[in-house]
């Protein structure tokens, strides 16, 4: 069955740039969308955006100027960007598969998250 | 963007039913998914679309929408049902929200 795995650092600094890379397995990534999430500790879930495996992506309006996602075809992966980050960007960052469908929008694989803190 | 409201926290008698509401103007356009979380997990997909379980969900559980209302319910809570959880629809210029979550007590 497909799985989605999350990797990169899980320490960033204060104004620099938060990379994270999610590697889909047991399956295909293509013709798929593929979203970020993220949740702060003991908080909510809070969209980041989606990209499909086109290229095309839509952003969370509150954080469209961070925001950079990629995907590659070739290695099976999607990747977030997310610049200028201050402490208010430490979560739980989370890669899911978004079934869009013509009325809802259903994340229905998730990898398990990777804790991204910001601190100098 | 659009807001989805939850109640914080609900409470439910083992063996009884509860239902979760999710409000917001989205919901009078487009159908609420939800998701159970445990802690120290990641979410998990319950119900999609009109009342749509995916394959390994218990009968359990199942959706309904009225307005600007989504809802979904438990009949017959178990005790493995207790965990936070989450709606999400889509607003008008295409952006996901999500609830803000509801706690589920199970006594």
């Amino acid at each position: 069955q497909v799985q989605l795995q999350e990797s990169g650092p899980g320490l960033v600094k204060p104004s620099e740039t938060l990379s994270l890379t999610c590697t889909v397995s047991g399956g295909s990534i293509s013709s798929y969308y593929w979203s970020w999430i993220r949740q702060p500790a003991g908080k909510g879930l809070e969209w980041i955006g989606r990209i499909y495996t086109s290229g095309s992506t839509n952003y969370n309006p509150s954080l469209k100027s961070r925001v950079t996602m990629s995907v590659d075809t070739s290695k099976n992966q999607f990747s977030l960007k997310l610049s200028s980050v201050t402490a208010a960007d430490t979560a739980v960052y989370y890669c899911a598969r978004d079934q869009v469908g013509a009325k809802d929008d259903a994340f229905d694989i998730w990898g398990q998250g990777t804790m991204v803190t910001v601190s100098s | 963007s659009s807001e989805l409201t939850q109640d914080p926290a609900v409470s439910v008698a083992l063996g009884q039913t509860v239902r979760i509401t999710c409000q917001g103007d989205s919901l009078r356009s487009y159908y609420a998914s939800w998701y159970q979380q445990k802690p120290g997990q990641a979410p998990v997909l319950v119900i999609y679309g009109k009342n749509n379980r995916p394959s390994g969900i218990p009968d359990r559980f199942s959706g309904s929408s009225s307005g600007n209302t989504a809802s979904l319910t438990i009949t017959g809570a178990q005790a493995e049902d207790e965990a936070d959880y989450y709606c999400n629809s889509r607003d008008s210029s295409g952006s996901v929200v999500f609830g803000g979550g509801t706690k589920l007590t199970v006594l």
